[in-house]
């Protein structure tokens, strides 16, 4: 069965600190693709990054890094020096074919509200 | 270029009454998604559409359904709306129908059902 767990539900931090939001994901598929989504109170999902399960390189893009472990089916991503900018909802998602052919269907964990407080 | 636009952005109905959600992808893309996002379920697959045709469908009772027109527009449709289809309705586009597309999020449609 396909899951993705965002254990931490909120998160708060205060600016400059650095913050490590976990994505714990389930999957049968041996090709599969894990994205974060970033969702400002506006409501719109912002795409982050995309990784592919064949791709364990970790990625780093300017204040952010994430960190891609298939042995403990993990896809962690850390911001570096938060800012009251990083205030959102971040959504760790996972995508695969699941025996049903191509989809671009999203699984999605529960999200982690970080707050960043001046 | 445009980004995936949703219409109306809010809409209040009351229990019984149906309603349509439109939602206009990027120029260029073919397969629209829609989601569900409420506090308790968080963010839920609806179905996806790929040249007019529904490809995908999640775990929704019947009174929901959706389709796609020919320039890639899609609309979705709740009918006999309940106090718990209030939520914000996202539709996603990406270029065409494949996991490792990057799906393209409008603003969203918050349902309010009283």
């Amino acid at each position: 069965a396909q899951k993705v767990t965002q254990a931490q539900t909120e998160i708060s931090v205060v600016e400059k600190e650095d913050v490590t939001l976990d994505c714990v994901y389930e999957t049968r598929d041996t090709t599969y693709y894990l994205f974060w989504y970033k969702q400002p109170p506006s409501g719109e999902l912002v795409f982050l990054i995309r990784r592919n399960s064949f791709d364990e390189q970790n990625e780093i893009s300017g204040r952010y890094s994430w960190n891609f472990q298939k042995s403990t089916s993990s896809f962690n991503f850390t911001i570096t020096a938060s800012q009251v900018v990083d205030s959102a909802v971040y959504f760790c998602a996972l995508s695969d074919s699941h025996g049903s052919g191509n989809t671009g269907k999203l699984i999605f964990g529960q999200g982690t509200t970080l707050q960043v407080k001046p | 270029k445009a980004g995936v636009t949703q219409t109306p952005r809010y809409l209040i109905k009351t229990r019984g009454q149906q309603v349509t959600l439109s939602c206009s992808p990027i120029s260029g893309h073919r397969s629209v998604s829609w989601y569900q996002q409420t506090p308790g379920q968080g963010l839920q697959f609806l179905f996806e559409y790929f040249s007019e045709t529904q490809r995908n469908k999640g775990n929704f009772p019947g009174r929901f359904s959706g389709r796609q027109f020919s320039n890639s527009r899609s609309e979705m449709n709740v009918s006999t709306l309940e106090l718990g289809d209030s939520a914000l309705y996202l539709c996603a586009s990406s270029l065409d129908l494949a996991p490792y597309n990057e799906q393209f999020f409008g603003p969203g449609t918050r349902l309010t059902v009283l």
